[in-house]
């Protein structure tokens, strides 16, 4: 019964190319986030969806472009991959986003751009 | 700009005896703080919260303290047990708009030998 999943787990792709990371949770949860983790291991909220509307835009490049068919899912999709965004993108969720909440993290994709 | 620093990379202390892992904040906007524990290959996990209107927060063998005049917080495990061997990443938050959005610091690896 996994509360917050993440497929693929792993990523390897060329430069340029277009990937798309999925994110779902069943718990009934309405606000989910993306977080990315480089290389010097900060974990950093990229965007957070509440109710399948976008609430946190960090100064994130214009290719990743996060999307929310239904409260339950929030995908990331990123255009013309470069060698930076290698990173572990984790994908979170909490009941209503605020803060005494819990965020449950799913486990991570790993990304790896050539 | 680091906002949320650990300073310890790692720490390694013997089973049963006292874990302390520090944070250290700069933003002294941040009024919520928490705690997570990360395995290898899975997502963080939620371990304790502190509000800055208290010092101190206690649940089992975690304890938080939370000293605002120095901006410092510590958790302190014990007795350690192996199975607490993970990456601990403190993490902090303020009011107001974004109020979900959470600032981890880099993370502290914990050894417990047996």
């Amino acid at each position: 019964d996994t509360a917050v999943s993440q497929t693929p787990k792993y990523l390897v792709t060329q430069m340029g190319n277009d990937k798309s990371i999925k994110c779902e949770q069943n718990l009934g949860h309405d606000t989910m986030y993306w977080y990315k983790q480089d290389s010097k291991k900060f974990l950093k909220i990229m965007f957070s969806y509440n109710n399948k509307e976008l609430i946190i835009n960090e100064t994130v490049p214009n290719r990743f472009s996060p999307k929310s068919p239904d409260k339950a899912h929030l995908n990331l999709h990123i255009n013309s991959l470069e060698l930076g965004d290698s990173a572990v993108y984790f994908c979170a969720s909490s009941p209503t986003g605020t803060r005494e909440e819990t965020q449950y993290f799913g486990p991570g994709t790993r990304l790896l751009v050539l | 700009d680091q906002q949320v620093k650990q300073n310890s990379p790692s720490l390694s202390v013997q089973e049963g005896r006292i874990s302390i892992l520090n944070c250290d904040y700069t933003n002294s906007m941040f009024d919520y703080f928490l705690w997570y524990k990360k395995y290898p290959a899975e997502g963080p996990t939620f371990l304790i919260s502190i509000s800055s209107i208290k010092d101190k927060n206690e649940d089992g063998r975690f304890t938080v303290f939370l000293n605002k005049s120095a901006k410092h917080l510590s958790l302190h495990i014990v007795p350690s047990q192996p199975g607490d061997s993970a990456v601990y990443f403190c993490a902090a938050s303020l009011s107001g708009a974004g109020s979900y959005q959470l600032t981890f610091g880099k993370g502290t690896k914990l050894s417990v030998i047996p």
